[in-house]
C-alpha cells in the first residue's frame, strides 16, 4: 500500500536560515509526490509536485523539493525561513494503481519560524 | 477562477440536527473530493467523485453521512443525524481531467455539533 512518513511533528528555524521539512514515501511503481501548505483557517494551497524529470523541483514561495529515489524521500526546502512560511505543511502520494485519482496525504509538520 | 467554494464557513447546530454542507468545484474540473480533518485523526479523505460519479466512498464514516453530485458544479455532504464527534473542518477539492493529479482546495466548512 502506498504511504508517506512525516517523521517530524514539528520544525523550528531563525528567519533568514535554510528550512528543510522531511517527507518518505512508499509506493509501487514511479511515485507522484506533492506537497501542500495550510496556513491557520485555510484549505490546503498545492505548493509543487514531482511526477517525472528532475529530481529538483521548484515550486510557489520559494520552496523547492529534492526527489531522492534511493532515500525514498521527497524533502521540502527554502533557502532562507521568513516568518510568513509558518504554515502546516503536508507530504502527499498520488494512490497508485488503476484509474484513481486519490492522494494519500501525511501527518503534516507544523513549520514555525522565529524572527 | 473564484477558487473552490464552500458554504457555510461555520455551522453551529445540535446533536441530532441535520446538516449540509455545500461545495462548488472549479469550473471545468471533473473531480470532487470531500475531506475532513481533525486534531486527532487528521486530513481523512470520505469520498471522491469522477465526473459526478462516486467512486470511493470507503472513507465514509457510516450510515449517517451521504454525499451526492448531482450536476458537474455542485454537491453536497450530509450528516444526518449529527453527532458530537462529527465535529472537525470538512474541505471540499476539486481536480482537472485526467494527466493533472494536484486538487485544489476550498477554505472549509467548520463544523460544532453540541
Amino acid at each position: 500500500a502506498q504511504s508517506v512518513a512525516q517523521p517530524e511533528d514539528q520544525v523550528n528555524v531563525a528567519e533568514g536560515n535554510p528550512l528543510t521539512v522531511k517527507c518518505t514515501y512508499s509506493v509501487s511503481g514511479n511515485p507522484y509526490l506533492f506537497w501542500y501548505v495550510q496556513y491557520p483557517n485555510r484549505g490546503l494551497q498545492f505548493l509543487l509536485k514531482y511526477i517525472t524529470g528532475d529530481n529538483l523541483v521548484k515550486g510557489s514561495y520559494g520552496f523547492e523539493a529534492e526527489f531522492n529515489k534511493s532515500q525514498t524521500s521527497f524533502h521540502l526546502k527554502k533557502p532562507s525561513a521568513l516568518v510568513s512560511d509558518s504554515a502546516l505543511y503536508f507530504c502527499a502520494v498520488r494512490e497508485y494503481g488503476g484509474a484513481t485519482n486519490k492522494l494519500i496525504f501525511g501527518t503534516g509538520t507544523l513549520l514555525a519560524v522565529q524572527p | 477562477d473564484a477558487g473552490v467554494i464552500q458554504s457555510p464557513r461555520h455551522e453551529v447546530t445540535e446533536m441530532g440536527q441535520e446538516v449540509t454542507l455545500r461545495c462548488k468545484p472549479i469550473s471545468g474540473h471533473n473531480s470532487l473530493f470531500w475531506y475532513r480533518q481533525t486534531m486527532m485523526r487528521g486530513l481523512e479523505l470520505l469520498i471522491y467523485f469522477n465526473n459526478n460519479v462516486p467512486i470511493d466512498d470507503s472513507g465514509m464514516p457510516e450510515d449517517r453521512f451521504s454525499a451526492k453530485m448531482p450536476n458537474a458544479s455542485f454537491s453536497t455532504l450530509k450528516i444526518q443525524p449529527s453527532e458530537p464527534r462529527d465535529s472537525a473542518v470538512y474541505f471540499c477539492a476539486s481536480k482537472i481531467a485526467e494527466g493533472s493529479y494536484e486538487q485544489y482546495f476550498g477554505p472549509g466548512t467548520r463544523l460544532t455539533v453540541t
